[in-house]
């Protein structure tokens, strides 16, 4: 069964540098997704993405974060000038139409140090 | 804010014995999705019920939706060890933003 697949699975990184999350969506889906989930929290939603631009963003998503989709198959989340806060695991998912079930990877843990 | 809030926070059962997780939501809603997470593993979805359902079914699995009273069950019959996870409601009002719970924490006992 087609998988949404996360790297790098554990990510490291001093507070102030920018990081990339990247996440290769199943291949027939048309929209994409970040979450957020800090540890023993909820999942948080950040953005949602379709043709090539942002659908909806959440208040969590500012100028920090920012989304991409460089080729065919890649989904990119940045995040600039990390903090402490950004410390959590950020899940891509993807679905083949709106308000469908979506499929989640096994997401990227980030911790900031 | 829309956010589900799931309730029990953590329910410990006995193998074979059955499991009701429950949802409220606070605004209308399209479709109303469980999703299961495994320890340190992304979400699995495992059912959808439409606004204008009130019952569904998928093989040990049932969730009804109220949707006078904004809340949702997910009943898991005959639980296995293997079902031992967290379990989230998630809910849409409309477009692609959608609101996770806080989950409640299943741990079924061998």
């Amino acid at each position: 069964e087609p998988e949404v697949t996360q790297t790098p699975s554990h990510q490291v990184t001093q507070m102030g540098q920018e990081v990339i999350l990247r996440c290769v969506p199943i291949s027939n889906h048309l929209y994409f997704y970040w979450y957020r989930q800090i540890l023993g929290q909820k999942v948080e939603f950040l953005v949602s993405f379709y043709n090539n631009e942002i659908s909806e963003k959440s208040e969590i998503f500012d100028d920090q974060f920012s989304v991409e989709r460089p080729d065919g198959s890649n989904f990119t989340l940045k995040i600039r000038s990390t903090k402490l806060e950004d410390s959590a695991m950020y899940f891509c998912a993807s679905s083949a139409v709106p308000n469908q079930p979506q499929h989640f990877g096994d997401g990227t843990r980030l911790s900031i140090l | 804010s829309q956010q589900g809030e799931e309730d029990p926070q953590a329910l410990s059962i006995q193998e074979g014995e059955n499991a009701t997780m429950n949802c409220s939501y606070k605004t209308s809603i399209n479709n109303l999705q469980w999703y299961r997470q495994n320890s340190g593993r992304g979400l699995v979805h495992l059912i959808l019920i439409r606004s204008n359902e009130r019952e569904k079914h998928s093989g040990r699995l049932r969730v009804t939706l109220d949707t006078s009273k904004k809340s949702s069950s997910l009943l898991i019959t005959a639980s296995r060890a293997a079902d031992t996870a967290s379990y989230f409601c998630a809910t849409d009002a409309n477009g692609n933003q959608f609101y996770f719970g806080t989950g409640t924490s299943l741990t079924v006992i061998p």
